[in-house]
C-alpha cells in the first residue's frame, strides 16, 4: 500500500526558514518524480515544485523560486521542501505527492502540512 | 505561463444529473498532459482522469475526460451524493505545471 506522510509545518515569522519533510512507502520511491503543491487557506490548489526521480532535475514555480529548494533522499525514500524567506502569501497546506509516471498526474497525496507565516 | 481558466465557476445541480466541467488553456496542451481532480473539504486532491481521458485507479466509470488542444471536458454521467466537491485540472505540457482555479459542484 502506497503511503505519503508529510511533517515540518508550523508557524514560522516573516523572514524565516522551515524544511518540510515527506516519507514514503509501499512503491520503489527512486523511479517516479514528486512533487509539492499548496493551497491557501480557502483558495485552490498551487503547483510548487517537481523533482524528477533521480534528482537530476527540479522545476519551481516562479512564486517560491530562489527562495524554496526541493530534494529527496532515495535511501531513505523521502523528499524535501527547504523553504527560506517566508512570506505572508506562503501561509498554506503543503501537500506532497507521487507522479504517476511520465509526469501525467498525482496518483497519491498525502493528508497535507499547514504552513503558516505570521510575526 | 499556460492559464487554466474552468467554468462555470459553481454548478448546482442534483443527484442523477449530468454534469459537464470546462477547462480552456491559454495555449494548446498535449492531451497526455492534462489531469482532472475532485477534493471534498479538509482532504487531499484525489486523481481522476489523466492523459485528458484515461481514469485513475479505483474511479468510477460515471468519470469521463474528453477534448484536445485548448479545450477539455469533465462529465459525471450521473451524479452521486458524493461526487459534490471541488475539481480541478491541471496541465503538465509546460512548466510552471499550472492548475485551474476550480469549479464547486453543489448539491442544488
Amino acid at each position: 500500500e502506497v503511503q505519503v506522510l508529510e511533517s515540518g509545518g508550523g508557524l514560522v515569522q516573516p523572514g524565516g526558514s522551515l524544511r518540510l519533510s515527506c516519507a514514503t512507502s509501499g512503491f520503489t520511491f527512486n523511479n517516479f518524480a514528486m512533487t509539492w503543491v499548496r493551497q491557501s487557506p480557502g483558495k485552490g490548489l498551487e503547483w510548487v515544485s517537481t523533482i524528477s526521480g533521480s534528482a537530476e532535475s527540479t522545476y519551481y514555480a516562479d512564486p517560491v523560486k530562489g527562495r524554496f529548494t526541493i530534494s529527496r533522499d532515495n535511501s531513505k525514500n523521502t523528499l524535501f521542501l527547504q523553504m527560506n524567506s517566508l512570506r505572508g502569501e506562503d501561509t498554506a497546506i503543503y501537500y506532497c505527492a507521487k507522479d504517476l509516471g511520465g509526469l501525467r498526474g498525482n496518483d497519491f497525496w498525502g493528508q497535507g502540512t499547514l504552513v503558516t507565516v505570521s510575526s | 505561463e499556460v492559464v487554466l481558466t474552468q467554468s462555470p465557476g459553481t454548478l448546482s445541480l442534483s443527484p442523477g444529473e449530468r454534469a459537464t466541467l470546462s477547462c480552456r488553456a491559454s495555449q494548446s496542451v498535449s492531451s497526455n498532459y492534462l489531469a482532472w481532480y475532485q477534493q471534498k473539504p479538509g482532504q487531499a486532491p484525489r486523481l481522476l482522469i489523466y492523459g485528458a481521458s484515461s481514469r485513475a485507479t479505483g474511479i468510477p466509470d460515471r468519470f469521463s475526460g474528453s477534448g484536445s488542444g485548448t479545450d477539455f471536458t469533465l462529465t459525471i454521467s450521473r451524479l452521486e451524493p458524493e461526487d459534490f466537491a471541488v475539481y480541478y485540472c491541471q496541465q503538465y505540457n509546460t512548466s510552471p505545471w499550472t492548475f485551474g482555479q476550480g469549479t464547486k459542484l453543489e448539491i442544488k
